[in-house]
């Protein structure tokens, strides 16, 4: 069974479009999260969200919104879509320890290409 | 250290050789530092956790120090081969509830 699930794993799409990646985990993690790669291929935090909080990377574009329907989904929403959205993203998420401490489970990234 | 460091950036090794690499974090509030191995076109894979100063983590051909002190901690590979070429990131938690992500080290292992 996959872990952390994300789907599409591939979008393409065309400038101005509306779209979603929707996350599932079946771990009973607490927390998920939002991550994209960079065109330097380096992961940016964009959302972390649990049942509590949601905390918003404050760089993040407001056309980005998360979207939880419930404790193991957290969906990906962006509106009207640029260029400089195509990026990989991936979804991933974390429970603590018994050490206190946690660590992530990441899915298997989504590329999204605007055109 | 604001942020959490690595370095280098990328290192190309030949098959058979060790090495190491480093992750720098703020001590101050410090609570775990974990390691991923990032294959390309795959999503970063947990390797190790640690929270205590000195700790020490061994899997296989890999081990991992933590020095909470200092702020540091480092990653070996002992005798390295082509399937380790992969970006090694690590992260840091604080007790504050915030996980910080270095930029990784890029690993290329040559046959």
């Amino acid at each position: 069974d996959t872990a952390v699930s994300q789907t599409p794993k591939y979008l393409v799409t065309q400038m101005g479009n509306d779209k979603s990646i929707k996350c599932e985990q079946n771990l009973g993690h607490d927390t998920m999260y939002w991550y994209k790669q960079d065109s330097k291929k380096f992961l940016k935090i964009m959302f972390s969200y649990n049942n509590k909080e949601l905390i918003i990377n404050e760089t993040v574009p407001n056309r980005f919104s998360p979207k939880s329907p419930d404790k193991a989904h957290l969906n990906l929403h962006i509106n009207s879509l640029e260029l400089g959205d195509s990026a990989v993203y991936f979804c991933a998420s974390s429970q603590v320890t018994g050490q206190g401490a946690w660590g992530y489970t990441f899915g298997s990234g989504t590329r999204l290409t605007v055109v | 250290i604001l942020n959490v460091e690595q370095s280098p950036q990328s290192l190309h090794v030949q098959e058979g050789d060790s090495t190491n690499f480093t992750c720098s974090f703020p001590s101050s509030n410090f609570y775990a530092l974990h390691w991923y191995r990032w294959e390309t076109a795959k999503s970063p894979e947990a390797l190790f956790v640690m929270t205590l100063n000195g700790d020490e983590k061994k899997k296989g051909r890999i081990s991992a120090t933590l020095n909470t002190k200092e702020g540091y901690s480092y990653l070996y590979i002992k005798g390295s081969q082509p399937e380790d070429s992969a970006t090694y990131l690590c992260a840091s938690n604080t007790n504050a509830g915030k996980s910080t992500f270095g930029d990784g080290t890029t690993l290329t292992v040559k046959p």
